[in-house]
């Protein structure tokens, strides 16, 4: 069980280019969640996928934000127009399906500074 | 979803007990009540759940209030490398899938 694994780590870019994240959650996983971390705040909910399906987006997912997990694998996330606004930790996480008290696990973030 | 709410930050002595409350008055019969970390510069993790009843596993026991409107995480001897920022989240039964963060509380240990 290597855990779920987030890359890259850091990423500083300017405003207006695109920047893609990638997650590859723990083997077996079939949820696979995204969150979006800024300093001194709790994580935010962005989207989730169960297998390929994406089930549910948040409304902070704008339209220049755009997740994928095309083999129910691996996920992407996607920024495109970067914004200073989008500077934060994004968060991936994954768990089984869904059963009370199944622990979802969280990588280490992905660190996005916009400038 | 029910929301919880938490002091903003506590302290406590390294190897002293530490109690985190969490008021939850608005939870519902089939809300479940999670407690995850988050240490500095990682992403959250899992300490704790339950129901109904008192819970204890290898990292902190939870109690639970009898009428669920509140809960208290309980670290039996706080380390240094307990501190943290400690999150109190209620979550369905049901169709519910992921967890909502509130601000937590910041935990402080001191030698």
């Amino acid at each position: 069980d290597t855990g779920v694994s987030q890359n890259p780590r850091h990423k500083i870019t300017k405003r207006g280019q695109n920047v893609t994240f990638r997650c590859d959650p723990i083997s077996e996983h079939n949820r696979l969640y995204w969150y979006r971390q800024t300093l001194g705040q709790g994580p935010e909910f962005l989207t989730y996928f169960q297998n390929e399906a994406q089930l549910e987006k948040s409304r902070l997912l704008s339209d220049r934000f755009s997740a994928e997990r095309p083999k129910g694998s691996f996920s992407t996330l996607e920024i495109q127009r970067t914004e200073q606004g989008d500077s934060a930790m994004y968060l991936c996480a994954s768990s089984l399906n869904w059963v009370v008290g199944n622990t979802i696990y969280f990588g280490e973030g992905s660190w996005l500074t916009v400038v | 979803d029910a929301k919880t709410t938490q002091p903003n930050s506590m302290e406590s002595n390294e190897e002293e007990p530490v109690h985190l409350p969490c008021n939850h008055s608005t939870i519902s019969g089939t809300d479940y009540i999670h407690w995850y970390r988050q240490l500095p510069s990682q992403g959250p993790e899992y300490v704790i759940h339950g129901l109904t009843s008192n819970v204890n596993n290898r990292m902190a026991s939870l109690a639970i209030a009898e009428d669920r409107k509140s809960s208290t995480l309980i670290l039996h001897r706080a380390t240094l490398r307990d501190a943290a920022v400690y999150y109190c989240i209620l979550s369905y039964t049901g169709t519910a899938s992921k967890l909502t963060f509130g601000t937590g509380t910041r935990l402080q240990v001191t030698l």
